[in-house]
């Protein structure tokens, strides 16, 4: 089963418009973290968001925001007021545990390829 | 600036050739991770280790070996066992805290 699932292979929004990239998750373990992470097509991974399980508020950076529903194993990444330099590829990813004995790996979606147009 | 430092940026590898992709860091993270990125597909892990002179097999540790001789350092080598090694790698590290993930800026490869 995936651990991570990306249900939205592309995306379009408009400049200045809002967007949500959607993300579900499965995992029996109660401690975990959630990421966002923006690929562009230099290939580099830039780091946008992170949410823990604990945490008991949903994550803000700046324009970006994580809709967090614990119960149904959803992190979705809100992006408001699209930029055109906001187009990239974005991918959901889960570290399981935070024990130093289980290696703290990162499972990654497949990512969605975002468009923002004029 | 601290950070990790992959190299070569581009690759080109023949058939039955071994190459090995660099990952240095100078951040003093204990863990260090090689991802493997196919086109459409996310990153899946290939090896991490996290101490000096130990290392564990990730999804597809298949064709690959690795070394962790200094802190700062992480090779992969790519063998000729690897049947479809053209793709984008990425090494990553993880400090002290559980979300400060740095990542390498990719070594991409192609077999030629």
């Amino acid at each position: 089963a995936q651990k991570i699932t990306q249900t939205q292979p592309g995306m379009f929004v408009q400049e200045k418009e809002a967007v949500t990239l959607d993300c579900t998750y499965d995992t029996s373990d109660p401690s975990y973290g959630l990421f966002w992470y923006k690929q562009p097509s230099s290939g580099e991974m830039i780091f946008l968001i992170y949410q823990g399980s604990y945490d008991q508020q949903n994550a803000t950076e700046g324009r970006y925001s994580l809709n967090f529903q614990k119960a149904r194993k959803s992190a979705n990444l809100v992006i408001s007021a699209s930029q055109l330099g906001d187009s990239a590829m974005y991918f959901c990813a889960m570290r399981e545990g935070g024990s130093p004995g289980g290696g703290n790996k990162l499972t990654f979606g497949t990512g969605t390829q975002l468009k923002v147009e004029l | 600036d601290g950070g990790i430092t992959q190299s070569p940026k581009y690759l080109f590898r023949k058939e039955g050739q071994n190459v090995t992709l660099s990952c240095e860091q100078n951040l003093n993270h204990d863990a260090m991770y090689w991802y493997r990125q196919d086109p459409g597909q996310g990153l899946r892990l290939i090896y991490y280790s996290q101490i000096v002179n130990d290392f564990q097999k990730g999804d597809i540790a298949e064709g690959y070996s690795v070394s962790r001789e200094k802190k700062e350092s992480f090779p992969l080598t790519v063998t000729s066992a690897q049947k479809n090694p053209t793709a984008f790698y990425l090494c990553a590290s993880l400090g002290g805290r559980l979300h400060g993930y740095t990542f390498g800026s990719g070594t991409r490869l192609t077999v030629v």
